[in-house]
């Protein structure tokens, strides 16, 4: 089936470490995003690419870096310079021009800092 | 920055009622508009997008989307107690190369048996 898989589900972090989220989709898109949500908070968005090889900054880029050198994966490095990792990470994937359909997301990794 | 307000609630509407959540934006130049719904400790998932002003139904879900007044709606029609969650409001925009998707902080709805 196609989709999009975010992995961990759960991870713990040490202060100090740096830490690598997943993101696979295998539904052929070009555009991948990276957001953060805090409880009772909507989604922020961290780094976005809308192909290979490129991405930009979202709003809050800061302690946090990506790749794409792959269609399908988009990994996202919590750096030890993001004072305040933990939240509800959640990777989206769409088509480049969302004017008539949707962002898809993963189920989220749930990031705590111990 | 590109901003998407909506007010956070919560917002409780008895089983049966018309719940009504709104969302306006700051950027004239947005495109498309989506309302996701989110459970606690899930991901979103989409109810329904809309691109041109006026009404867009699908079953219970009315978008309203009035793009001079930078103002977009859901109405939930005949609310059920399943219909609690945070619904959460998109806005999708092109800024000459740039594309990006941003996201309100969201409204929850509580619907009381």
């Amino acid at each position: 089936d196609g989709g999009i898989t975010q992995s961990p589900k759960y991870l713990f972090r040490k202060e100090g470490q740096n830490v690598t989220l997943s993101c696979e989709q295998n539904l052929n898109h070009d555009a991948m995003y990276w957001y953060r949500q805090d409880p009772g908070q909507g989604l922020r968005l961290i780094y976005y690419s809308q192909i290979v090889n490129d991405f930009q900054k979202g709003d809050i880029a800061e302690g946090y870096s990506v790749s794409r050198e792959k269609k399908e994966s988009f990994p996202l490095t919590v750096t030890s310079a993001q004072k305040n990792p933990t939240a509800f990470y959640l990777c989206a994937s769409s088509i480049r021009d969302l004017t008539n359909t949707e962002a898809f997301f993963g189920q989220g990794t749930r990031l705590t800092v111990v | 920055q590109k901003e998407v307000e909506q007010n956070s609630g919560p917002l409780s509407v008895p089983e049966g009622a018309i719940a009504s959540l709104n969302c306006t934006y700051s950027d004239r130049g947005s495109q498309s508009f989506f309302w996701y719904r989110q459970y606690s400790g899930k991901s979103p998932e989409l109810i329904m997008f809309i691109y041109s002003n006026g009404d867009k139904e699908d079953g219970r879900f009315t978008a309203q989307l009035n793009k001079a007044s930078q103002y977009v709606s859901l109405l939930i029609r005949d609310s059920q107690p399943s219909d609690s969650a945070t619904y959460l409001c998109a806005v999708f925009a092109r800024s000459g190369s740039a594309r990006q998707l941003t996201f309100g902080s969201g409204t929850q709805l509580t619907v009381l048996p």
